[in-house]
């Protein structure tokens, strides 16, 4: 069985400043994890995968992740936030062969 | 095509009635999905589809629900007997197979408003 917890329902940052969404998850077998990004009325959009290549993973419009096994946790972040960058986020997890289980979402503001 | 298509785009429908969501997936995925994403929730998995064939249903919430798909193509999903609790977004998703590895390619969802 599989479970993504994002800690955080609702994250606000200055434009510029260091943008850090939380990602826990739970996985029976080893995992992949993905990070999508959904704009307001839009469909969702992959930002970056870890499918057990290299733990630090860079994505589309400068965010990356790593994933950490002893934490158990695949944090996503961007050094310098834009206005653009407000939208829902979701992390989730499946294994080989298994359907992708989701966070509940955390929204970003990006102040400015 | 180029992308997972999805119709329509928004439903109103009374309580009671039927209704039909229809998605196209990429050319060639293989694998096909269904999630609900209630307001201010995450998204709940329906139904998985490799080929015509759906391997897990775990996730339709009751026997209104119900899915199919043809040619290895286009997939709909029957909700029958609407009730207010199933107001949601209904998101599809196609990858070109059933191991994951590729993630997932989302179509912009069915609203659906049960009045």
């Amino acid at each position: 069985a599989q479970s993504v917890t994002q800690l955080g329902s609702h994250v606000s940052v200055s434009e510029g400043a260091l943008v850090l969404l939380r990602c826990n998850y739970s996985s029976s077998v080893p995992p992949y994890l993905f990070w999508y990004v959904q704009y307001p009325n839009q469909g969702l959009q992959l930002l970056l995968k870890y499918t057990s290549a290299a733990t630090l993973v860079k994505g589309i419009n400068g965010f990356e992740a790593e994933f950490k096994k002893s934490e158990t946790s695949f944090h996503l972040t961007k050094p310098s936030a834009h206005m653009s960058d407000a939208a829902e986020y979701f992390c989730a997890v499946s294994g080989y062969g298994n359907k992708l289980v989701f966070g509940a979402g955390t929204i970003l503001r990006v102040k400015s | 095509g180029a992308g997972v298509s999805q119709s329509p785009s928004n439903k109103v429908t009374e309580k009671g009635k039927d209704v039909e969501l229809r998605c196209d997936p990429i050319s060639g995925h293989t694998a096909l999905y269904w999630y609900r994403q209630r307001l201010g929730q995450g998204l709940e998995f329906l139904i998985y589809f490799q080929g015509n064939s759906a391997p897990d249903k775990s996730g339709l919430p009751s026997d209104r629900f119900s899915a199919e798909r043809t040619g290895e193509s286009v997939s709909t999903l029957t909700i029958q007997r609407t009730q207010q609790e199933d107001s949601a977004v209904y998101l599809c998703a196609s990858s070109t197979d059933g191991t994951g590895l590729d993630g997932y390619t989302f179509g912009s969802g069915t609203r659906l408003t049960v009045v």
